[in-house]
């Protein structure tokens, strides 16, 4: 049964320290996605790749945080300094994005368990 | 730039209602829908998708969208609900060629037993 793996599925940290969520997607996929969600904001896109290269990470704070996919299997997002406002649950999704070429064999995006994240 | 308004914040309903949440998206292209739940406590999960093709789209659950093109809309109905239905709805667009998915705020949906 293929889904998406987040390590850790909690994490409690304390202000300044970075922290840092793992991510596997779905063997095959191409697309990643990086999403946020608190009860203020709901699920925001932090960032996105496809085929390792990140595509817009528009909805990151960039001083702050990072994303990257150091190889296929792999997604990172990566938080330095942590503050209290970045409490809330991230979530990893993956998915198959052929675009126009074979739209027949694009998905939908498959969500992992979600890290939780609480910074006091 | 792609969007997605979802009308209804918090609906509340009882066993056996029908339900219809609203969903409107804005892309100046050819778009894939999609809605997906979250039960409390858990990850999202996919309940239907349009791509292309018959615009009455059926899921799992009991659970139907009509995307309309003309209002830009992807609604997701159920006939009769039951209380295990009690989650968050969240409706999403992408740009057919775009791999950016976004997702509306979400609906809380209640069912009174």
């Amino acid at each position: 049964d293929a889904r998406v793996t987040q390590t850790p599925r909690d994490k409690v940290t304390e202000m300044g320290q970075e922290v840092t969520m793992r991510c596997q997607p779905i063997l095959g996929h191409n697309t990643v996605f990086w999403y946020r969600q608190t009860m203020m904001q709901g699920l925001e896109l932090l960032a996105y790749f496809r085929n390792r290269a990140p595509l817009d990470d528009s909805g990151m704070p960039k001083d702050r945080f990072s994303a990257e996919m150091p190889d296929a299997t792999l997604a990172t997002l990566k938080i330095q300094p942590s503050e209290p406002r970045d409490s809330a649950v991230y979530f990893c999704a993956s998915g198959l994005d052929m675009g126009a070429i074979t739209p027949l064999m694009n998905t939908e995006a498959f969500f992992g368990q979600g890290t939780r994240l609480t910074v006091v | 730039a792609q969007s997605v308004s979802q009308h209804n914040h918090h609906v509340i309903l009882s066993e056996a209602a029908s339900l219809e949440l609203g969903c409107n998206y804005s892309y100046g292209g050819t778009v894939n829908l999609f809605w997906y739940v979250q039960y409390p406590g858990q990850h999202l999960q996919l309940l239907l998708k349009y791509f292309s093709g018959d615009p009455l789209v059926k899921g799992i659950k009991g659970f139907e969208a009509e995307f309309i093109k003309s209002k830009f809309s992807f609604n997701l109905r159920k006939p009769s609900v039951q209380w295990s239905d009690t989650a968050e709805y969240f409706c999403a667009v992408k740009g057919s060629s775009a791999s950016k998915i976004i997702f509306g705020s979400g609906t809380r949906l209640s069912i009174r037993p």
